[in-house]
């Protein structure tokens, strides 16, 4: 079945420096691949998405590549703020809909100042 | 705007014992609602998911059911909570409705952390 892999956590970085959270997937056909977040006291909200190789999806300074090549949508982001601190989902969509969202195990990141 | 309200936020139960976990939203009328959780050092399973009232479909087979008593009321229950129940639930909605609801518009609930001892 359809899986997701991230990095192990938690993952702890100064404010400014540059940040990779891994992740890959198995999946039949072509899924769509997602980057959820979760900030303290909150609940998970979509960071950004990409819907076909090649595609990159971008929001608040993040950015991620659909790489079918590697099965990879590795999160990145080229200078982190205290505020970016959070829990970070990678997941993925089969072709039937949203009810078929499968995540990975989450990565913890605290950015220290 | 999309209100998911879910409690409690922490619960802590003797096996055997049974459960129930309330789900309501707010902001959108005939949403897709939908049960996640995630055990530790795994990823979110969904467990659950409803296009209507009274209309439920399970994802996996397990100790827990569902119902959707009202359009906004999302529930999840156990008669009897065994060891494996321990884990972080999440309530969800799309904004869409019924079949259409597209998956970038999924909202969590804040979650609720449930231990059986």
């Amino acid at each position: 079945g359809d899986s997701v892999t991230q990095m192990e956590g938690p993952v702890t970085l100064s404010e400014e420096a540059f940040l990779t959270i891994n992740c890959t997937y198995t999946a039949t056909g072509y899924p769509s691949l997602f980057w959820y977040v979760q900030y303290p006291g909150e609940g998970l909200q979509l960071l950004l998405k990409a819907t076909k190789a090649d595609d990159k999806g971008s929001n608040k300074g993040f950015e991620a590549t659909y790489r079918k090549e590697t099965t990879s949508f590795h999160l990145e982001k080229g200078s982190v703020q205290v505020s970016d601190s959070a829990v970070y989902f990678c997941a993925l969509t089969s072709d039937q809909g949203a009810q078929k969202l499968v995540f990975g195990q989450g990565t913890r990141l605290t950015i220290n100042p | 705007s999309q209100t998911i309200h879910q409690w409690p936020a922490t619960l802590v139960q003797p096996v055997g014992s049974p459960l129930s976990l309330e789900c309501t939203v707010e902001g959108t009328s005939n949403p897709n609602l939908y049960w996640y959780r995630q055990a530790a050092g795994r990823g979110l399973q969904l467990l659950f998911y409803s296009v209507g009232i009274g209309q439920i479909s399970s994802e996996v087979p397990q100790n827990l059911s569902a119902s959707r008593p009202q359009d906004r009321q999302f529930i999840l229950s156990s008669k009897k909570l065994l060891l494996s129940d321990s884990g972080f639930y999440l309530c969800a909605q799309t904004s869409g409705t019924g079949a259409g609801a597209t998956n970038e518009k999924l909202f969590f609930g804040s979650g609720t952390q449930l231990s059986v001892l």
